[in-house]
């Protein structure tokens, strides 16, 4: 079974408006951690937000948000005032406690930003 | 600026070349990685160290051989490779996880972008 399921493979908004990329998650692990990073086409792997199974309250960081919703195991990134630059691939990760080292991957969601 | 480290950002080889991927980071992780990513696909993890040892290494062909020769450096050494082993190669690091962690992210460098000819 897939740890990481993003259903979206592209995504399109309008510049300065909000979008919602929707991440799911499957562990039985009671600890583990959430990642989103934005992967330009430059390929840079760049880290945007983090959120622990623990964490009561969503994650905010500037612009990004992740909608926990822990019960249906689901991490959506939510950007708002969308800028030409968040153009770019975006990839949902999960780490699990009792693993360690290892992060999976879901298989990204593409976002174009149009002006 | 990445505060990892990738040389050389774009390599042309062919089959019979020997050549090495180079990854530094200066930010005392203990964890260091290799992925693989080809073109619209999430990196495929190949190899981690943790505290310089191997620790995982997810059946990768022998023509890829890993080599930690400290805690800030990682190698990975090429030789024999063929034309589907063209990809992007993602070296990260982070500060490595017991199992009592459930942190810590990925801090990746900015690749190095494989031809083989």
């Amino acid at each position: 079974a897939q740890k990481i399921t993003q259903t979206q493979p592209g995504m399109f908004v309008q510049e300065k408006e909000a979008v919602t990329l929707d991440c799911t998650y499957d562990t039985s692990d009671q600890s583990y951690g959430l990642f989103w990073y934005k992967q330009p086409s430059s390929g840079e792997m760049i880290f945007l937000i983090y959120q622990g199974s623990y964490d009561e309250q969503n994650a905010t960081e500037g612009r990004y948000s992740l909608n926990f919703q822990k019960a249906r195991k689901s991490a959506n990134l939510v950007i708002s005032a969308s800028q030409l630059g968040d153009s770019a691939m975006y990839f949902c990760a999960m780490r699990e406690v009792n693993t360690g080292n290892q992060f999976y991957f879901g298989t990204g969601t593409s976002l174009t930003v149009i002006p | 600026d990445t505060e990892v480290t990738q040389t050389p950002k774009h390599l042309v080889m062919g089959m019979t070349n020997k050549k090495s991927l180079k990854c530094e980071q200066h930010m005392g992780h203990r964890a260091m990685y290799w992925y693989k990513q080809k073109a619209k696909k999430p990196p495929e993890l190949m190899f981690v160290y943790s505290y310089e040892k191997l620790s995982i290494n997810e059946s990768v062909p022998s023509r890829f051989s890993p080599e930690c020769p400290n805690s800030s450096l990682l190698n990975l050494h090429l030789h024999a490779l063929q034309p589907e082993d063209s990809a992007l190669y993602l070296c990260a690091s982070s500060q490595g996880a017991g199992l009592h962690r459930d942190t810590g992210e990925l801090f990746f460098g900015e690749g190095s972008r494989l031809t083989v000819l």
